[in-house]
């Protein structure tokens, strides 16, 4: 099956940095999404980015459909951007594989 | 309600026990997922329903989980004779359609069941 690895595992970040997150996947993919799950556990989408760019305020996200993988760009971190980030694919059967996560805390 | 209600929030039960979990998705999404997260752990697909058709079963541990969504709305997960390994965080999503092609299809996801096995 198709194998999902992020990067970096953890991060810590100063209120105001930027960071990227990374998604590798093993094989194409129909979709791919991006979800952050707050302290709290809920889980929100984010994008749903096969390929392509998109922008969603200090959010962003890009996928290299032809190169495997997906980035995830956070501008001027908040405390509340802190959780948990995963990127989940469809390899086509409809079973989202989701990856192991980011797991972000952001410092005030 | 507007989002994905799950019930109930938090269940402790022995080991051998049977649990039931309760999915209620938002109406009119025709897909519905279940997942379990490990305590620390990414997600791991369990089953997928999409409208009448049969469901994909194939994440399923053993065979001592089974799921069933009557109506084509409400679903139950069943874990029989549970076990240690089982205590997780449950996670219920429903999407409008099972080929999501763009953001409006996307998966909602309910705020999950922790269940704890003594």
């Amino acid at each position: 099956g198709i194998q999902v690895e992020q990067s970096p595992p953890d991060l810590i970040l100063q209120e105001g940095a930027n960071s990227t997150l990374r998604c590798n996947f093993s094989d194409s993919v129909n979709n791919l999404q991006w979800f952050h799950q707050n302290p709290w556990g809920q889980l929100i989408n984010l994008f749903y980015i096969p390929s392509g760019t998109k922008q969603n305020g200090r959010l962003s996200a890009t996928t290299v459909a032809t190169e495997r993988y997906s980035l995830l760009y956070i501008s001027s971190s908040q405390t509340t951007d802190s959780g948990v980030y995963f990127c989940a694919v469809d390899g086509g059967t409809y079973k989202y594989i989701f990856g192991t996560g980011t797991r972000l805390k952001v410092l005030a | 309600g507007a989002g994905v209600s799950q019930s109930p929030s938090n269940k402790v039960t022995e080991k051998g026990k049977d649990v039931e979990l309760r999915c209620d998705p938002i109406s009119g999404h025709t897909a519905l997922y279940w997942y379990r997260q490990s305590l620390g752990q990414g997600l791991e697909f369990l089953i997928y329903f999409q409208g009448n058709s049969a469901p994909d079963k194939s994440g399923l541990p053993s065979d001592r989980f089974s799921a069933e969504r009557t109506g084509g709305s409400v679903s139950t997960l069943t874990i029989q004779r549970t076990q240690q390994e089982d205590s997780a965080v449950y996670l219920c999503a429903s999407s409008l359609v099972a080929t999501i092609q763009s953001s409006t299809d996307t998966q909602y996801f309910g705020p999950g069941t922790r269940l704890t096995v003594l």
